[in-house]
């Protein structure tokens, strides 16, 4: 158990719809990741907050937002969901912001568009 | 640009070392990392190296540093089958993680 949680675990939703997957990082952790696994485009960065603050962006779209809050949890909305959009979303969060520090990752969230 | 490789598959027999290997591109890489997924799961850190630093040896795990050559190689000693998953290479490059495609590793008896 890596002490980040995630829910939900699955997400089943139609296209064009919206969702919000939530991340509780570590105690003491102030930076939170997301990434998307899919089987076509591996494991992704999308964006990374630290401290409520947003730090990195990597190949995130721009239907997906992110936002972390003053209690450190996290929260990615995935709007107008397209069918390429199914994957496992993982939330990650390391101590400090830098890629130096040991990212914790959470079990994920299998989210599946019909 | 940012790209990690790694072959797809690897199939071992119990109690032989096991070596994954990885190649990436971006010289400025700081930290290395290895990491495991085993089936629906997430991602667990099972090592990691310094940009500097040539080997890291942890328990059964050695990690092998190729810096010119940008080469990762991380070896099980003594695999067994719990050893079974999915092991992504990443390199950090400022405020990312890039990670490989990863490599599935089989153990038989």
């Amino acid at each position: 158990d890596s002490g980040v949680t995630q829910t939900p675990k699955h997400l089943i939703t139609a296209t064009g719809q919206r969702v919000t997957l939530r991340c509780s990082p570590r105690s003491g952790d102030l930076s939170v990741y997301w990434y998307q696994q899919s089987l076509d485009q591996g494991l992704q960065f999308l964006i990374q907050y630290y401290n409520g603050e947003e730090r990195a962006k990597g190949n995130i779209l721009e239907r997906f937002s992110a936002q972390q809050f003053p209690d450190l949890h996290s929260e990615l909305n995935l709007s107008s969901l397209e069918l390429g959009d199914s994957a496992l979303y993982f939330c990650a969060s390391s101590v400090e912001g830098g890629t130096s520090y040991e990212q914790y990752f959470g079990p994920g969230t299998r989210l599946t568009v019909t | 640009g940012e790209d990690v490789e790694q072959s797809l598959f690897l199939s071992v027999r119990e109690g032989d070392s096991s070596v994954i290997n990885c190649t990436y591109t971006d010289s400025s890489s700081t930290y290395l990392y290895w990491y495991k997924q085993e089936p629906g799961a997430g991602l667990q850190l099972l090592t990691y190296i310094f940009s500097n630093m040539d080997m890291k040896q942890d328990q059964r795990l050695t990690v092998l540093l190729n810096k010119k050559d940008k080469h990762l190689s991380l070896r099980i000693a003594d695999t067994q089958t719990g050893d079974s998953a999915i092991y992504f290479c990443a390199e950090s490059i400022p405020d990312k993680l890039i990670f490989g495609t990863g490599t599935r590793l089989q153990v038989f008896p």
